[in-house]
């Protein structure tokens, strides 16, 4: 059992450019997140979705987008890339309340946009 | 939404114990979560916390007031693989986590 992949491990990037970090997860978790982790600030949300089909907005959901076309894949697109996305962006999953509830991240992606 | 406060860093010696203590301040508490995150990697699940009281898990320790809004994370007999950062994590009713900065611990030798 993989877990949750994402891809790419590290990328370098043109502003303006635009970009799709992928992630899948093999767990048949319902609830998929993004978050970006800057130094300082910790883990802030971009964007998640309780099911297949739905997506909310997190803290920090401007210049992003997400989709959720079935459980497995949870892609996060930056439509035109700013310096400021610059960040290690890490993917997670849980099922369920209680510590079912638990997040689980991928192994993360490191972005930098020049 | 939430506010979640814990110390920058700290550091201890081998064998010591350490505690690190978060507080928060939610407006809708559905449990609290420590996670540990060695440099470079994705953080990993340690502990949850949804009634007061403490839980233990082997050397790891989490402890919950919710009229205080405080938790601490207590590690005993540290080791050296202890040395990572411990993110201080809040759900709140929609099952969404705000984290804390997080806490880099330091074990000597």
């Amino acid at each position: 059992i993989a877990g949750i992949t994402q891809a790419p491990t590290s990328q370098i990037l043109a502003a303006g450019r635009r970009m799709t970090l992928r992630c899948t997860q093999d767990m048949r978790h319902n609830a998929m997140y993004w978050y970006r982790q800057d130094l300082g600030l910790g883990l802030r949300l971009i964007h998640y979705s309780n099911t297949a089909g739905t997506t909310g907005k997190g803290e920090v959901p401007d210049g992003y987008s997400v989709s959720r076309a079935n459980t497995d894949d949870f892609p996060l697109t930056l439509a035109s890339a700013v310096p400021s996305q610059t960040s290690v962006y890490f993917c997670a999953s849980s099922d369920g309340a209680g510590e079912g509830g638990t997040q689980y991240f991928g192994p993360g992606t490191r972005l930098t946009v020049l | 939404g939430q506010n979640i406060d814990q110390p920058t860093e700290m550091t201890a010696t081998e064998g010591a114990i350490v505690q690190i203590n978060c507080t928060y301040q939610t407006s809708g508490f559905n449990g609290l979560f420590w996670y540990q995150q060695h440099a470079g990697e994705a953080p990993t699940f340690l502990s949850y916390n949804v009634l007061d009281g403490l839980e233990e898990k082997g050397r790891f320790s989490s402890f919950l007031s919710r009229s205080k809004g405080y938790s601490y994370l207590l590690l005993k007999e540290l080791q050296m693989k202890d040395s990572a950062s411990y993110l201080c994590a809040v759900r709140d009713s929609d099952y969404k986590l705000s984290f804390g900065a997080g806490t880099t611990v330091t074990v000597r030798a």
